[in-house]
């Protein structure tokens, strides 16, 4: 089984709908990450969090909205789905220091129409 | 100007060819990390650096903190080293890492 399991791995829908995308890790790690990838770009940070309790705003967070609800889930929410919204979304665990490499899941490829 | 450039962005090699894909930085890091990207979508870790040289089977990477720089080197390169390499810098006093655009790699039987 995958360390860092996001479900689910395709998803297709419509502008206005709301999505949740989830993550969930068997590594114990204390550190959460959401990112999207676009083409030609970088991977760029929508939120992370340190622990249950922490919740930050990352690089891209506007139309995005999160949910901590254990140490072993993170849940990515888009409210109102739109079309540049596209997107391959990772989610990553981090654990001890910040130098320490993250471990990723397999990402979520998102088209909304 | 992106804050973490690579170079190339794509790059064909032939079976066996020695490889170097770039990164280069524009501010004081705590460390770097390397990772590759399958043609699936999953991302690995490859390396993480704050100095010097880390070498693992045919994969090398080595960082000049004066110079702002890394590079990943692939010895003896294989189709099955195809994919997008990525860079990402851990600025310092920074909490999150900073991504590059990914170098693609394709190497030809």
């Amino acid at each position: 089984d995958a360390d860092v399991t996001q479900t689910p791995r395709n998803r297709i829908t419509k502008t206005g709908k709301r999505i949740m995308l989830e993550c969930s890790q068997t590594k114990g790690h204390d550190r959460m990450y959401w990112y999207r990838q676009d083409p030609g770009l970088g991977l760029r940070l929508i939120y992370y969090s340190f622990d249950v309790k922490d919740i930050n705003k990352g690089e891209i967070s506007d139309g995005y909205s999160v949910s901590r609800q254990a140490q072993a889930k993170f849940s990515l929410s888009l409210e109102s789905a739109i079309p540049n919204q596209t997107a391959l979304y990772f989610c990553a665990t981090g654990s001890g220091s910040l130098n320490q490499p993250q471990h990723f899941g397999d990402g979520t490829r998102l088209s909304i129409l | 100007k992106n804050e973490v450039e690579q170079s190339p962005q794509n790059l064909t090699a032939q079976e066996g060819e020695f490889i170097t894909i770039n990164c280069s930085y524009s501010v004081g890091i705590s460390a770097l990390h390397w990772l590759q990207q399958h043609p699936g979508g999953g991302i690995v870790s490859l390396f993480m650096l704050s100095s010097g040289k880390k070498k693992h089977g045919r994969l090398i990477a080595t960082i000049n903190i004066q110079e702002k720089h890394s590079s990943l080197h692939i010895t003896a390169s294989h189709p099955r080293d195809s994919a997008v390499y990525i860079c990402a810098v851990l600025h310092n006093y920074g909490q999150n890492f900073v991504f590059g655009p990914g170098t693609r790699l394709s190497v030809l039987p």
